[in-house]
């Protein structure tokens, strides 16, 4: 399968702050990104999609303003979390997409928020 | 209604016995679907897609009505390393518009 790197894999923060998770495609060009997350005890959740290059495109009830998405390059997808607050604690997968190999899709190994 | 509907379980089997899960989804337009696994804190990987005539690999078998818009996931033969929550997942569109996860069956095989 394809190899996904996400960082970090886990970070604490305090209320109020920024955190940057940071998502790579190793081996394969990445056109597209999904990013999820997925509370306690709940299914993942798509937030939001982009595509290299472009805007990305958010999932209703996802603040565009909150989740900032970067999609600069192929192998490169970033994600950050505004002035983050307790509810944003969350376990948050990107999934890079390459349009070649058809409906599978691969996940990153997670980042767990947690935001005291 | 929930777009994909799953047993959350959990699921207490022994080794060696064989379990199904059972999934439903709302789109008919719907193109196609998968099972994932997903450990504890970690991230889901693909375990099998879902043709229309059925499909096995292994001790997992999985199927797809799509008159019942109902999917299916047998595992024969248990082993304690099945012991995770396994996902239903549907995707409506090409593989560009992301997928859409039921909540996971959580399967815990006893010794």
């Amino acid at each position: 399968g394809a190899v996904v790197s996400q960082h970090p894999s886990w970070v604490i923060c305090k209320s109020g702050t920024s955190v940057k998770i940071e998502c790579r495609s190793l081996d394969f060009q990445a056109t597209t990104m999904f990013w999820y997350r997925q509370f306690p005890k709940q299914s993942l959740m798509l937030m939001a999609t982009s595509n290299e290059g472009s805007k990305a495109t958010y999932e209703q009830g996802v603040e565009k303003d909150k989740f900032l998405i970067n999609h600069a390059s192929l192998t490169l997808s970033t994600l950050t979390v505004t002035s983050a607050h307790p509810e944003d604690s969350s376990f948050y997968i990107c999934s890079p997409y390459s349009g070649v190999t058809g409906y599978e899709q691969y996940f990153g190994p997670g980042t767990r928020l947690t935001v005291t | 209604r929930k777009e994909v509907e799953q047993d959350p379980g959990p699921f207490n089997v022994p080794e060696g016995a064989t379990v199904a899960f059972n999934c439903t989804y709302s789109n008919s337009a719907s193109q196609s679907f998968f099972w994932y696994r997903q450990d504890c804190r970690k991230e889901p990987k693909l375990l099998m897609s879902v043709y229309s005539s059925g499909n096995e690999d292994g001790r997992f078998t999985a199927q797809l009505n799509r008159a019942s818009q109902y999917i299916s996931l047998l595992i024969r033969d248990s082993k304690l390393s099945d012991s995770a929550t396994y996902l239903c997942v549907v995707n409506t569109g090409g593989g560009a518009d992301g997928l859409t996860f039921g909540k996971g069956t959580h399967l815990i095989i006893q010794p």
